[in-house]
């Protein structure tokens, strides 16, 4: 099992470029995550998806969209971005709800 | 809502020294407590999780943590670290709508 994987693993964009991070598990798990991680501030939920068909706001979703595309996949989307995007972004995923999340490797992001 | 406050943003120890990271939370349900390991340019792995049942949980690396209701405490302790426990360490609460919230990280250093 490869477990959380995501692509790209580093991007640089500039101010108002939009890009698509990839996210996918092998887990057959119900539950997927988007968090961006900024020092200091531990992990910040941008969106989630229940289970497959829904998705739902976290914390700090301005700037992005998400898309559930199957059991297996959950995308994060920057449509126009921005330099306090500028993070480390993880994807998790989980079998219920409230329980413990298995975490990708994340994708280090800087907007100039 | 739910909050973890992770005491320390860094702890400094020697080698074969104990450490305790500690870890507060605050929850309106019942909570499932959660700590994370993440190392440099890693996504998180779990360490531990306490769900229910014996209040002291322990990592298969020799870490252990013990819930403690009437402090909401969730400390992480290890009685000799090895230089390889070096990490960024993270406590994580289950809160109302069965979603994580995590503290701000402790960075643990180990000096030999």
């Amino acid at each position: 099992n490869a477990g959380v994987t995501q692509t790209p693993k580093f991007q640089v964009l500039k101010t108002g470029q939009s890009m698509t991070l990839q996210c996918a598990q092998d887990m057959n798990h119900n539950s997927m995550y988007w968090y961006r991680q900024d020092p200091g501030m531990g992990l910040r939920l941008i969106y989630y998806s229940a289970s497959e068909g829904t998705t739902d706001k976290g914390e700090v979703p301005n700037g992005y969209n998400v898309s559930r595309l199957n059991k297996r996949e959950f995308s994060l989307r920057l449509e126009s971005a921005a330099p306090s995007q500028t993070s480390v972004y993880f994807c998790a995923s989980t079998r219920d709800r409230g329980r413990e999340q298995y975490f990708g490797p994340g994708t280090r992001l800087t907007v100039t | 809502a739910q909050s973890v406050t992770q005491l320390d943003s860094q702890v400094p120890v020697f080698e074969e020294a104990p450490v305790e990271l500690r870890c507060n939370y605050s929850s309106s349900v019942s909570v499932y407590l959660f700590w994370y390991v993440q190392y440099p340019n890693q996504g998180l792995q779990l360490l531990l999780k306490y769900l229910s049942g014996s209040t002291l949980v322990e990592s298969i690396n020799g870490f252990e943590a013990e819930f403690n209701k009437s402090q909401t405490s969730f400390h992480l302790r290890k009685p000799s670290v090895h230089i390889s426990d070096t990490a960024e360490y993270f406590c994580a609460v289950r809160g109302a709508g069965n979603m994580l919230t995590f503290g701000g990280g402790t960075r643990l250093m180990v000096k030999p």
